[in-house]
């Protein structure tokens, strides 16, 4: 069974610095990796996944993740925060695709703090 | 598109009045799913459809039924709602690594 860490509840960081939000993840297989932001009381939005090919991913708002299959992890990263980027972040993985129905398994969220 | 469209947005329930949540998606999306998020929890799998005319349990499917009505719809119903089910509830659909998520329904159930 897949499952996800993201190890930080909470991530500080001032505006303009650059911000890591972590992810470590254990599926059988090769993984499917997606991060997804929600803001208050709305719902979940879509910032990039890795399926395969270029271990950094480039997705919205200038974010961007680095699978690592040594250590399990794909970490988001930004290189200059923004004080809009505060919300909640959900990392998630499935497996692969050819192993039959896979369902997408959450991390409990790690809420990023940018503070002016 | 509209993409995955769920009612009601809001719901304040009674313990022990039943209800059931509806979701919708208009892209054509084998599977669905039905979650549930509770701060510090993440969002949690309660039931999923892989294919129309399957359903399976997920992680939390206790006190809660699942309908796939068809290709586009799929239901979520609590017979008989209590307190610890008191959530935001989110559907989504799939079609390959490809996910969309409703917009969610705030439940309360007091």
């Amino acid at each position: 069974a897949q499952s996800v860490a993201q190890p930080e509840d909470q991530v500080n960081v001032a505006e303009g610095n650059p911000l890591t939000v972590k992810c470590t993840y254990s599926v059988s297989g090769n993984p499917y990796l997606f991060w997804y932001v929600q803001y208050p009381n709305r719902g979940l939005q879509f910032l990039l996944k890795y399926i395969t090919g270029d271990n950094l991913v480039k997705g919205s708002y200038g974010f961007e993740a680095e699978f690592n299959k040594s250590q399990t992890s794909f970490h988001l990263k930004k290189p200059s925060a923004l004080v809009s980027d505060s919300a909640l972040y959900f990392c998630a993985v499935r497996g692969p695709m050819n192993t039959g129905f896979q369902k997408l398994v959450f991390g409990t969220g790690t809420r990023l703090l940018v503070s002016p | 598109n509209a993409g995955v469209t769920q009612t009601p947005k809001f719901q304040v329930l009674k313990t022990g009045q039943s209800m059931t949540l509806q979701c919708a998606q208009d892209m054509n999306h084998n599977s669905m799913y039905w979650y549930r998020q509770d701060p510090g929890m993440g969002l949690r799998l309660i039931y999923y459809s892989a294919s129309e005319g399957t359903t399976d349990k997920g992680e939390v499917p206790n006190g809660y039924n699942v309908s796939r009505l068809n290709k586009r719809e799929f239901s979520l119903r609590l017979e008989s709602a209590a307190p610890s089910q008191t959530s935001v509830y989110f559907c989504a659909s799939s079609e390959e690594s490809n996910y969309t998520f409703g917009s969610g329904t705030r439940l309360t159930v007091v």
